[in-house]
């Protein structure tokens, strides 16, 4: 199983800044990466595929970077409806995801 | 639009059974590998099973292999998962999704039916 680790857990992020968060797999899963946002009491929603390919109807502040087993979400000039909770996924083998970094407001 | 909707969550006692259904709308479902995953309350993501576009081709995490069945019918665009033998740690809100291509990233989400395993 490959295993994926995010970092940080937490991210306290003033409205209008930059968010950089950090997934690492255990193993080179290339670029079968996919990033999902969840808010609240709802069902996660794909923003990132292919480690840098948005998503339809994913905002063009939200970028994606890596390859191998390093990887990157940058959320440019936070919006109020950014602050949720973003995990990591690897699919180069069955799906295994991150632990979530949760984007809080500072 | 696309919609998942699923139904059949509920209490029920550890070595009980539950039977999960799945309604699809506004895309080509037999076209589609489609899947369940599972969260824990509070916790993160769990791949439970996948069910290729034609019926044939199951898979299933270890943790629910040989209790766990899905199933489809593409005439009525509805995806099952029977659970069997369940346990306290299949406690989770369950979500079924459609796989992107050829790929196990999740093109589409449903809203989650909650299944709590307890006595």
């Amino acid at each position: 199983e490959i295993v994926m680790t995010q970092s940080p857990a937490t991210l306290s992020v003033s409205p209008g800044e930059i968010a950089t968060l950090s997934c690492r797999a255990s193993q080179s899963v290339s670029v079968s990466l996919a990033w999902y946002q969840q808010e609240p009491g709802q069902a996660p929603r794909l923003l990132i595929y292919g480690a840098s390919t948005r998503a339809t109807g994913t905002p063009a502040r939200f970028s994606g970077s890596g390859s191998g087993t390093e990887f990157t979400l940058s959320i440019s000039s936070l919006q109020s409806e950014d602050f949720a909770v973003y995990y990591c996924q690897q699919y180069k083998t069955w799906p295994t995801f991150g632990q979530g970094t949760k984007v809080e407001i500072k | 639009e696309v919609q998942l909707l699923e139904s059949g969550g509920d209490l029920v006692q550890p070595g009980g059974s539950l039977s999960l259904s799945c309604a699809a709308s506004g895309f080509t479902f037999a076209n589609f590998v489609m899947s369940w995953f599972r969260q824990a309350p509070g916790k993160g993501l769990e791949w439970v099973s996948a069910l290729s576009g034609d019926g044939l081709t199951p898979t299933y995490a270890d943790s629910v292999k040989s209790r766990f069945t899905i199933s489809r019918d593409n005439s009525r665009n509805t995806l099952y998962l029977q659970m069997d033998s369940l346990r306290g740690e299949d406690t989770a809100t369950y979500y079924c999704a459609a796989l992107l291509g050829a790929t196990t990233a999740v093109a589409f989400w449903g809203q989650g039916t909650l299944v709590t395993v307890s006595s």
